[in-house]
């Protein structure tokens, strides 16, 4: 079964300093890899996926992710973290004609 | 594109009476998800449709849940009887059937409560 581990529940970091939020998955076969983003009362946003090809990809708002087969991972990173990116961050896998699996998520603070 | 549209954004009922929630999806998207968040469990997959048939309706917690899509611009998610236990934010979503990767369009959410 498909299934998705975010090991960090909380996360705080200072606004301009950089940012790096763990994701891990299981998954039988290649995957479909997403990071979504909750802002407070709102759905979920897309910021990134990854199903094949470069193992670096570039989202919205400066995020990126690298695919990493060996370790199992699709960390999310950003080189400056701005106020407006805290919210909830959530890994998925899946996607095709399958279910998508979500994460805990990842709650990220930014102080001043 | 208005996006996913869910109604109502906030439901405040009695344990014992019944809610539905109601969602369109956007236009031309072939899958529709149902999706329940708590804080204890997460994002849940209650129940997902494709081209308006359930597939796979195996994240319905009871036999209280049901869930329908009469036509592909409407799908309903009912509770009856609603429990406290219920109280969650439900999220639908949908997507478009071509493209192996394309990723889910979420709706704002309804924040259900039950006392």
């Amino acid at each position: 079964a498909q299934s998705v581990t975010q090991p960090d529940i909380h996360i705080t970091v200072s606004e301009g300093a950089s940012l790096e939020l763990r994701c891990n998955y299981s998954y039988g076969a290649t995957p479909y890899l997403f990071w979504y983003v909750q802002s407070p009362g709102q759905g979920l946003q897309l910021l990134l996926k990854y199903f094949s090809g470069d193992t670096l990809v570039q989202g919205i708002k400066g995020f990126e992710a690298e695919f990493k087969r060996s370790q199992s991972s699709f960390n999310l990173r950003k080189p400056s973290v701005h106020w407006s990116d805290a919210a909830e961050y959530f890994c998925a896998v899946g996607g095709g004609y399958q279910k998508v699996t979500f994460g805990t998520g990842t709650k990220l603070q930014v102080i001043p | 594109d208005a996006g996913v549209i869910q109604s109502p954004r906030h439901e405040v009922t009695e344990m014992g009476q019944e809610v539905t929630l109601r969602c369109k999806p956007i236009s031309g998207h072939d899958y529709l998800f149902w999706y329940r968040q708590t804080m204890m469990r997460g994002l849940e997959l209650l129940i997902y449709f494709n081209n308006n048939v359930p597939i796979d309706d195996s994240g319905m917690p009871e036999d209280r849940f049901s869930a329908k899509m009469p036509n592909a611009s409407f799908s309903t998610l009912k509770i009856q009887p609603s429990e406290p236990r219920d109280s969650a934010v439900y999220f639908c979503a949908s997507r478009p059937g071509t493209g192996a990767n394309s990723p889910l369009h979420f709706g704002n959410g309804t924040r259900l409560t039950v006392t």
